[in-house]
């Protein structure tokens, strides 16, 4: 597609599960980032891969939340041992360059029960 | 407090009128970013401008940027329900790593 998919789009789960959010980038840009976005709120930070380069972490919340990027393409972020406090909407966007407008997904809606 | 915030929080206005949001910042900057959301949506890219520049138009949009307030403002003329929406700034500076920072939103209502 031409946009930034991610899936699923909505996600139930009890807590202490674990959990693995996709997100498949714009064909041909090196940037990614995740995002979170809690209810009426602006969107933190979570962690950006650029190329090859070493991603930035900085803003994972502890170390129960990870992300990967294969191939410099799809990326998934995968929260362990989920809490309450989770629940959220997890957004993905990328970029042509990391230097530039960012394009989102729609986001996985987190609802931990 | 965060890097970016809009004020204000809230806006309602009537189909046709202009609105106005803003948006203030702590440090020096590369570039701002205007962002929309729609309810249930990711964000869109609306206008960017670069620390070197004071204004910018895109359609009904115009944006201004005073570095030196550390300020900038979103101006949507002639506003339409369709523009019912949340507009979040966004700045690009070194001191964070050139990582986009978001404030919390304007919500705009325009009513028809």
């Amino acid at each position: 597609g031409a946009g930034v998919s991610q899936s699923p789009s909505n996600k139930v789960t009890e807590k202490g599960k674990d959990v693995e959010l996709r997100c498949d980038p714009i064909s041909g840009h090196t940037a990614l980032y995740w995002y979170r976005q809690s209810l009426g709120q602006g969107l933190e930070f979570l962690i950006y891969f650029q190329g090859n380069s070493a991603p930035d972490k900085s803003g994972l919340p502890s170390d129960r939340f990870s992300a990967e990027r294969t191939g410099g393409s799809v990326s998934t972020l995968t929260i362990q041992r989920t809490q309450q406090e989770d629940s959220a909407v997890y957004l993905c966007a990328s970029s042509l360059d990391g230097l530039g407008p960012q394009h989102f997904g729609d986001g996985t809606r987190l609802s931990i029960l | 407090s965060q890097q970016g915030e809009e004020d204000p929080q809230a806006l309602s206005i009537q189909e046709g009128e202009n609105a106005t949001m803003n948006c203030s910042y702590k440090t020096s900057i590369n570039n701002l970013q205007w962002y929309r959301q729609n309810s249930g949506r990711g964000l869109v890219h609306l206008i960017l401008i670069r620390s070197n520049e004071r204004e910018k138009h895109s359609g009904r949009l115009r944006v201004t940027l005073d570095t030196s307030k550390k300020s900038s403002s979103l101006l949507i003329t002639a506003s339409r329900a369709a523009d019912t929406a949340s507009y979040f700034c966004a700045t690009d500076a070194r001191e964070y790593g050139n990582k986009l920072v978001f404030g919390a939103g304007t919500i705009l209502r325009v009513k028809s």
